[in-house]
């Protein structure tokens, strides 16, 4: 069974980093597509960024240059290192992957950034 | 960059009712870039539906996709109890490379 888990969501003050994790079981994060993607309280879904099973990356342009995907093969993990963050950033991050690029097969349960002083 | 728009927002409906949900792009999607998602209040998204028309593993014969160009539809065939939830399409883009969800539509019980 595929199970995907973020942890590392918190309150964090605007300017500050945080980074979230994407433990995987079941499932090879480094054979697969492997995404994050952020729901604001109350609205829809947004994809932020993406780490192919080849080793490229992409990144949404509202956190072009403050965000970075990384992932360890070693410990099966997914990260979002998140620098400057806004308020604007305060969601729920999913983790979400797949054997295809171009849909999400599966989801963890989401973790929850608030970004407020 | 391509903009799809979901309607309605909302729709009131009863169980065993059929039900169409739209999903509009800005300019053509390939269908094997697009997919739709059911997601329940306090869940993660479930993938239902791929490549426009091919249901994702474990999904009941009453969801069914179609569509093509600009113009993708979601259909329901006979709505159960548990199905009354919110439904985003999505695209994915290889110039930017990158993905774009449809802004949602709710359904809610009558």
């Amino acid at each position: 069974e595929v199970q995907l888990v973020e942890s590392g969501g918190t309150l964090v003050q605007p300017g500050g980093s945080l980074r979230l994790s994407c433990a995987a079981s079941g499932f090879t994060v480094s054979s697969n597509y492997m995404s994050w993607v952020r729901q604001a309280p109350g609205k829809g879904l947004e994809w932020v960024s993406v780490f192919y099973s080849g080793g490229s990356t992409y990144y949404a342009d509202s956190v072009k240059g403050r965000f970075t995907i990384s992932r360890d093969n070693s410990t099966n993990t997914l990260y979002l290192q998140m620098n400057s963050l806004r308020p604007e950033d305060t969601a729920v991050y999913y983790c979400a992957g797949g054997s295809g690029r171009a849909s999400f097969d599966y989801w963890g349960q989401g973790t929850l950034v608030t970004v407020s002083s | 960059d391509i903009v799809l728009t979901q309607s309605p927002g909302t729709l009131s409906l009863s169980p065993g009712e059929r039900v169409t949900l739209s999903c509009r792009a800005s300019q053509s999607v390939s269908s094997s870039y697009l997919a739709w998602y059911q997601q329940k209040p306090g869940q993660a998204p479930r993938l239902l539906i791929y490549g426009a028309s091919s249901r994702a593993t474990g999904i009941p014969d009453r969801f069914s996709g179609s569509g093509s160009g600009t113009d993708f539809t979601l259909t329901i065939s006979r709505l159960e109890p548990e199905d009354f939830a919110v439904y985003y399409c999505q695209r994915y883009g290889t110039s930017p490379r990158g993905y774009t969800f449809g802004q949602g539509t709710k359904l809610e019980f009558k």
